[in-house]
């Protein structure tokens, strides 16, 4: 099983800032099949990033996704208001062993 | 418009059985992969399995074989996620999610959520 770490725990970030979100796997992740999910409270997950670098369908250019092998980053270019969740990363290559990283949480400073 | 609307929230006893439902509207049901997501209370996401409700081929998550039984009846565009015998630990937050393009692909739409309890 492919184990994903996700680095950091949380990031306290202020809007207008920059976040780099880290997620680093086990072992390669076969053809870049690593998404990018963000969760608020009280919701499902959203899909943000597919295919490592593809930004899902509505989603605002501000987010960005690439890596490659084991490294993977997500990227908010600036944060907006509803930026503040946390974000999980996946990898779906290996199905049905597929697994997600225990996500970052992206706070309000 | 794509839905997945899943079955109300559910309190249950240990020993109990459950199954829970998610209905899928404004795609071809039987098209696209369904999986199972569980998220215990304050915790991250865990991949249980897949179906395919085309010709019900399911794979389940190592963690989950033989805990659970994922099914569905295309006749009505519903799949489904069965206990026969509940735990305290089983208490979570359950989505039902639709694959984009096939059994090795990102999660595109979500369903809204079942929340099981189970306690004595």
């Amino acid at each position: 099983e492919i184990v994903l770490t996700q680095s950091p725990g949380t990031l306290s970030l202020s809007p207008g800032e920059r976040a780099t979100l880290s997620c680093r796997a086990s072992q390669s992740v076969s053809s870049s099949y690593l998404a990018w999910y963000q969760q608020k409270p009280g919701q499902a997950p959203r899909l943000l990033i597919y295919g490592a670098s593809s930004r899902a369908t509505g989603i605002p250019d501000r987010f960005s996704g690439s890596g490659s092998g084991t490294d993977f980053t997500l990227t908010i270019s600036r944060l907006e208001p509803e930026d503040f969740a946390v974000y999980y990363c996946q990898q779906y290559g290996s199905s049905p062993g597929v697994t997600f990283g225990p996500g970052t949480k992206v706070d309000i400073k | 418009e794509v839905q997945l609307v899943q079955s109300g929230a559910e309190v249950k006893k240990p020993g109990e059985s459950l199954k829970i439902s998610c209905k899928g509207s404004g795609y071809s049901f039987t098209s696209y992969w369904i999986g199972w997501v569980r998220q215990m209370p304050g915790k991250g996401l865990e991949w249980m399995g897949i179906i395919y409700p085309g010709d019900s081929d399911t794979r389940y998550s190592p963690s989950f074989q033989g805990q659970v039984t994922i099914s569905a009846d295309k006749s009505i565009s519903t799949a489904y996620l069965q206990w026969s015998s509940l735990k305290a630990s089983d208490t979570a937050m359950y989505y039902c999610a639709r694959l984009q393009y096939s059994s090795s692909s990102a999660v595109d739409y979500w369903g809204q959520g079942t929340l099981v309890t189970v306690s004595s």
